[in-house]
Order: structure tokens, then sequence, then C-alpha cells
């Protein structure tokens, strides 16, 4: 089946900086990708929708200037989050939709826990 | 909300056992999705129902569809400890649409 891979799987980090997590398709070609956010023992919420070579389009209620999105292939996408807080702190997780044959299927990466201190 | 409903939030069953899941939302669907996540893991898609459908099989899974009542269920026959995490359901919305809107999810634990 089709490979979304994510990295890092795990990062820690202080208060105020940046962080990038990438999420790459491996075996197949992503003409959309979604980023999710999922807290302890809650469901995903979906943050943004990415299409390659255009502007990520953000859910109400996500600010687009700390999480950014670059979508700059069909195998890569990153989310950015800048200047993060404790209150970021959650497992964020991609998913890609392939470009052929039927693409309702979104394949799912494993998930990066971001702990912010 | 479009999110889906789930219940009940939590089942606990011996192995060997049925678990049925159920899922229900409040806006026409063009599909709904079931997923599996294991403990702080990725999501990993199991079976997809179009809104034309109403019961699909795969495997020890069986999933059934009524639009009218807006609602899924999602039966696991012959539990086994591996089946042990949490199920959500997901709907897309219209024709076209990008958005999987998920349920609020079922830990399943089975228990050996």
């Amino acid at each position: 089946g089709a490979v979304v891979s994510q990295h890092p799987s795990w990062v820690i980090c202080k208060s105020g900086t940046s962080v990038k997590i990438e999420c790459r398709s491996l075996d197949f070609q992503a003409t959309t990708m979604f980023w999710y956010r999922q807290f302890p023992k809650q469901s995903l919420m979906l943050m943004a929708t990415s299409n390659e070579g255009s502007k990520a389009t953000y859910e109400q209620g996500v600010e687009k200037d700390k999480f950014l999105i670059n979508h700059a292939s069909l195998t890569l996408s990153t989310l950015t989050v800048t200047s993060a807080h404790p209150e970021d702190s959650s497992f964020y997780i991609c998913s890609a939709r392939g470009t052929s044959g039927r693409s309702e299927t979104q394949y799912f990466g494993p998930g990066t826990r971001l702990l912010v201190l | 909300s479009q999110q889906g409903e789930e219940d009940p939030q939590a089942l606990s069953i011996q192995e060997g056992e049925n678990a049925t899941m159920n899922c229900s939302y409040k806006t026409s669907i063009n599909n709904l999705q079931w997923y599996r996540q294991n403990s702080g893991r990725g999501l990993v898609h199991l079976i997809l129902i179009r809104s034309n459908e109403r019961e699909k099989h795969s495997g020890r899974l069986r999933v059934t569809l009524d639009t009218s009542k807006k609602s899924s269920s999602l039966l696991i026959t012959a539990s086994r400890a591996a089946d042990t995490a949490s199920y959500f359901c997901a709907i897309i919305v219209g024709p076209g649409a990008n958005n999987l809107f998920f349920g609020t999810g079922t830990r399943l634990t089975v228990i050996p």
C-alpha cells in the first residue's frame, strides 16, 4: 500500500523556537496533502489542506502565520510551527492523497509528537 | 459541526467476541471511512463505504451505512488482542471534496 513518512517522529523544543515537520509520500505522487493535529485522547482536527504549488487552505481558527505550510513538490509538504509555545504541544499527523485512480483514500503518516517546554 | 460522533467512547471485550462501534453524523455525505489508530501512532485506513452502498466487508470487518439515519457501524468479528486500538469514522461531505471530518473515536480493548 501507499506509504507516507514524517520526520521527525519526536521533537522537544524550547518555547519561542520554530520547528519544521516534513511529510513525504514515498511511493506515489500526492496532489493534495493534509495536516491534522490531535490532542491526547481526542480526535483529529484538520488544520490545513495544501495542493502542490499553491497556497495552503487553512481551517477556521488556525493561524496561517503560525503554522506555515509549504507543498513544494508532489512528494513533500512541510509544516513549520513558528515561535512554538507549550500550548502547541500536540501530535501532528499529515496525510496525502494520490493523483491517479480513485483518490478518495488518504494515506496517513505515522505522526510527529511535539513537546514545547 | 460536521464532525461525527461515535459510541461507545470505550469498549472492552474478551478475545474472540465481536466488537461493534457506531458512528453518527449530521450532514449529507459522499462517503464514510473507518480508520484505526494504535496508541500514539498514525492512522491506518480500514474501509470506505460510499453513500449509495449499504454494507461492505473486508476480512473480519463489516461496515454498514444508513444514510436515512445518518449513521454507520463497524463490526469486528472474532476479535484479537491485536485489534486493541482506537477506531475513528471520518466523512467526506461532497463530491470532489477534500476534507475528512473525523469522529470522536472509540477506544477498543480486547482482553486476551
